[in-house]
Parts: C-alpha cells; sequence; structure tokens
C-alpha cells in the first residue's frame, strides 16, 4: 500500500460548489502540506500542519481551508470553487526534525 | 526576483548522454538540498538529499552543491529513456519551516 494516499484522484465539478480533498498517510510523520500545481508556476504551498492542533497558512491559502483530523489526516476544502482552483493538487509528509517531504499521487481537480 | 530560479527547459538528450540539471538560489541561510523527480501524472519522488556543500552519488545520479556560488547540481550518468521526466530542486534553511520548490526542468531521453 502506498505511504501517502489521496482520494478523489480525479474530480470534475461546478462554479459554486464545495469540494473537499482528503490525505492520509501511514508514514507517522508529524508534519502535512497540501500543494497545487500549475504549469509554469510549479509547486505552491496552501497549508501546513506540524501536529494536530497546528494550522498555517502557506503562500496562497485564499479560498482553501484545511482540518487536520488526526495525525494520518489532513484534508483540503474549498468552500466555493471557481475555475481557477482548477490544478494537481498534492499532500506531502514530513517526520518532525526532517526536511524532506514525501508526496501523494496526487488529484486533478477541474472546476467548470 | 524568485529566491530559487530554474530553467523549465524543456531540455531534450539522446540516450546514454551526461545530463546536468542546475538550480541557483538567493538565500544563503539554505542549508539542506534536495532534488525530486515528477512522472507525468504521479506526485514528485524524493531522489537526492543533501546538507550544505559537497558531492553526494547514487548510481548513475550524482548531487553537487556550491554554497559560495549559490548552485546546485544534479547530473545524471548513461541516461535512459526512463530518466524522462520533470526534475525540481528544492531547499531550506536549518529550523525553516517551508521547502521552497525551483520550477522544475522538464526532461526527455531519446532513445
Amino acid at each position: 500500500d502506498a505511504d501517502v494516499t489521496q482520494t478523489p484522484r480525479n474530480r470534475i465539478t461546478k462554479t459554486g460548489k464545495r469540494i473537499m480533498l482528503e490525505c492520509s498517510q501511514t508514514k507517522g510523520h508529524d508534519r502535512m502540506y497540501w500543494y497545487r500545481q500549475d504549469p509554469g508556476l510549479g509547486l505552491r504551498l496552501i497549508y501546513y500542519s506540524f501536529d494536530v492542533k497546528d494550522i498555517n497558512k502557506g503562500e496562497i491559502s485564499d479560498g482553501y481551508s484545511v482540518s487536520r483530523q488526526a495525525q494520518a489526516k489532513f484534508s483540503l476544502s474549498l468552500e466555493s470553487a471557481i475555475p481557477n482552483q482548477t490544478a494537481l493538487y498534492f499532500c506531502a509528509t514530513c517526520p518532525g526534525g526532517g526536511n524532506e517531504q514525501f508526496f501523494g499521487p496526487g488529484t486533478r481537480l477541474t472546476v467548470l | 526576483q524568485k529566491e530559487v530560479e530554474q530553467d523549465p527547459g524543456p531540455l531534450s538528450v539522446p540516450e546514454g548522454a551526461i545530463v546536468s540539471l542546475n538550480c541557483t538560489y538567493s538565500n544563503s541561510a539554505f542549508q539542506y538540498f534536495m532534488w525530486y523527480r515528477q512522472y507525468s501524472r504521479k506526485g514528485p519522488e524524493l531522489l537526492m538529499y543533501t546538507y550544505s556543500s559537497g558531492n553526494k552519488e547514487d548510481g548513475r545520479f550524482t548531487a553537487q552543491v556550491d554554497k559560495s556560488s549559490k548552485y546546485i547540481s544534479l547530473f545524471i550518468r548513461d541516461s535512459q529513456p526512463s530518466d524522462s521526466a520533470t526534475y525540481l530542486c528544492a531547499m531550506i534553511g536549518w529550523g525553516a519551516q517551508k521547502l521552497v520548490f525551483g520550477q522544475g526542468t522538464r526532461l526527455t531521453i531519446n532513445p
């Protein structure tokens, strides 16, 4: 089984809909991250969490919210999706005190 | 100016060639350097992880860090078509919370 899983893997939705992307990990890492990837813009950090009670905004948090339900679960929500949120979304984990991040397989989100 | 600059390519080379991928950076606080490989429609995969200056070798891959020039490189020897992917550099300073990524270089190895 994969260490970092993301669901769904693909999602097509309409403008204004609420969407939740989920991330689970079996690596036992404390730190979890949400990124989006757009062509020509690379990876941009949306939110990150160092433990269940710690949530931090990244560089592009507007329009997104997160929930850290447990050490192993970190969800990203789009409260009212808009077309420019169409992108690849990646979850990543990192051991506490470490620097190397381990990525999930990604969710391809299309907002029509 | 971005903290980390990476030529997005695309870079196309014949099979068997030596490939050199590079990143420059402006923040002298960066201490830890990583290279990720990302196949199409997949998540980035950690390839190399180095601390401070020097070289690190792993099979056909060599990561090189020159902190005095703020320049890091990834060399791929005897390149294979299976090396075709986007390569992203990433770096972070001591005690910092967030990795800073380069834009990624798209590499194609032609049989």
